[in-house]
């Protein structure tokens, strides 16, 4: 069974810090990887997609790596704003299912 | 992403009525979702559609329902609400790249 662990479970930084936000997945039998963004009471935002066969994608300060031998993925993110805080979440698509399985999320406080 | 829209937005209902929550996309996609988001489980997925009248269950689908007549349209029906039903209800549609977009959400309170 596929599980996806997000280590922290929330993170501090002080404005203009560049940080990782990790992802770990069990089985590296995906289609893809997707990382979203969801702000408090609100829905998921699709943020970066990274197909299996590609190493990372990148939109505007966000960077997102995929190592899928080592059932891994970061998402950095430049020059922190207090906008970007939200709760960060990546989910993997199963091979063969067409399912998401989610991580728990790491919630991201930028502190002006 | 505006073309998936989600109604109620919120509801609150008494313990054994039925619900029924509506997902409406503009989108066409072919693939649609119902999941369901609770503290210190995440999202998990209850059913989801890859196709008008073609639906299967997910991880937590004991109690619900779905039915998709069109392509538009994804409804969940709770057959006699809980209290552990109580909830968070966001839809999604998948396109052709495999990405998923999601609805706003129903924020569903049984008492």
């Amino acid at each position: 069974k596929q599980e996806v662990t997000q280590i922290p479970a929330a993170l501090s930084v002080p404005e203009g810090e560049n940080l990782v936000l990790n992802c770990s997945f069990t089985d590296s039998a995906i289609y893809n990887l997707q990382w979203f963004r969801q702000d408090p009471g609100k829905g998921l935002t699709s943020l970066l997609l990274i197909q299996s066969s590609q190493r990372e994608q990148t939109s505007g300060r966000l960077n997102a790596s995929l190592d899928k031998s080592s059932g891994r993925s970061t998402l950095y993110i430049a020059a922190s704003q207090p906008g970007d805080s939200a709760t960060y979440l990546c989910a993997v698509l199963i091979q063969g299912a067409q399912k998401l399985v989610f991580g728990q999320g790491t919630r991201l406080t930028i502190n002006p | 992403d505006a073309g998936i829209t989600q109604s109620p937005r919120h509801k609150v209902t008494e313990t054994g009525t039925p619900v029924t929550l509506r997902c409406h996309q503009t989108e066409n996609h072919r693939y649609m979702y119902w999941y369901r988001q609770d503290p210190g489980h995440g999202l998990r997925l209850i059913h989801y559609s890859y196709g008008v009248k073609d639906t299967d269950k997910g991880e937590v689908s004991d109690g619900y329902s779905v039915s998709r007549s069109k392509t538009e349209d994804f409804l969940l029906t709770l057959e006699s609400a809980t209290s552990s039903q109580t909830s968070v209800y966001f839809c999604a549609g998948q396109d052709r790249g495999n990405e998923q977009y999601f609805g706003p959400g129903t924020r569903l309170t049984v008492t």
